[in-house]
């Protein structure tokens, strides 16, 4: 069946990059998301890349998708504190359908 | 533009007791979702809509859960008897149709302690 895996816990030091890191089993997929959910919010649309994308750069964000390896990566630059918060990974079928990670906490370290 | 409004904000409820949640899509946003957060987990589908059309409700549990999206705008989301385990965080989510990617709105969502 469909799954998507992140790690749970990400720390970086304030300035540094942070890559944020998903597998998903199922190539079907027509789009991948990155979601942010800050303490108390809702999830927030971040980025998107289509799946016959390699790579998608937005400001400070870098979307890298290898299809071969079912992988895909979020990189943030120049790390913030107000980049705290829990990162989703999600991928899309052909019904709309999304099919989510458990999430990437990134803490931040001064 | 106004986003998704859901309410309440918080709701504890003894278990056995019933509860519905209520959530208002964004105007014009012909799909609707509800997804059950368990905390430390992503969001789990339970049921989405196309307009007032049920498209998937595959992880909905029937027994106790139901959902009703009237005239194709707000929807309301109820679960009697309520069980321990449905304590969570249950988002409102809506996106506009058609083809390509489709971003999805996500209310603040409504936490639900059952004790």
């Amino acid at each position: 069946g469909e799954d998507v895996e992140q790690s749970l816990f990400l720390s970086v030091r304030e300035g540094d990059s942070s890559v944020i890191n998903c597998t998903y089993t199922d190539s079907s997929s027509t789009y991948l998301y990155w979601y942010k959910q800050e303490p108390g919010a809702g999830l927030q649309l971040l980025t998107y890349i289509f799946s016959n994308m390699d790579m998608k750069q937005d400001q400070r964000l870098t979307v890298l998708l290898n299809k071969k390896d079912k992988h895909l990566s979020l990189r943030i630059a120049d790390t913030q504190t107000g980049d705290s918060a829990i990162y989703f990974c999600a991928e899309q079928y052909s019904n709309y359908q999304l099919i989510w990670g458990a999430g990437t906490k990134l803490i931040i370290k001064p | 533009e106004a986003g998704v409004a859901q309410s309440p904000r918080y709701k504890i409820i003894e278990k056995r007791q019933s509860v519905a949640f209520w959530c208002n899509p964004i105007s014009g946003h012909a799909t609707l979702y509800w997804y059950q957060q368990i905390l430390g987990q992503g969001p789990k589908l339970l049921i989405q809509f196309q307009n007032n059309g049920v498209v998937d409700d595959s992880q909905l549990p029937k027994d106790r859960f139901s959902a009703e999206r009237l005239k194709g705008v707000d929807s309301t989301l109820k679960i009697q008897p309520a069980k321990l385990e449905d304590s969570a965080v249950y988002l409102c989510a809506s996106s506009s149709s058609g083809t390509g990617n489709t971003e999805a709105f996500f209310g603040q969502g409504t936490r639900l302690t059952v004790v």
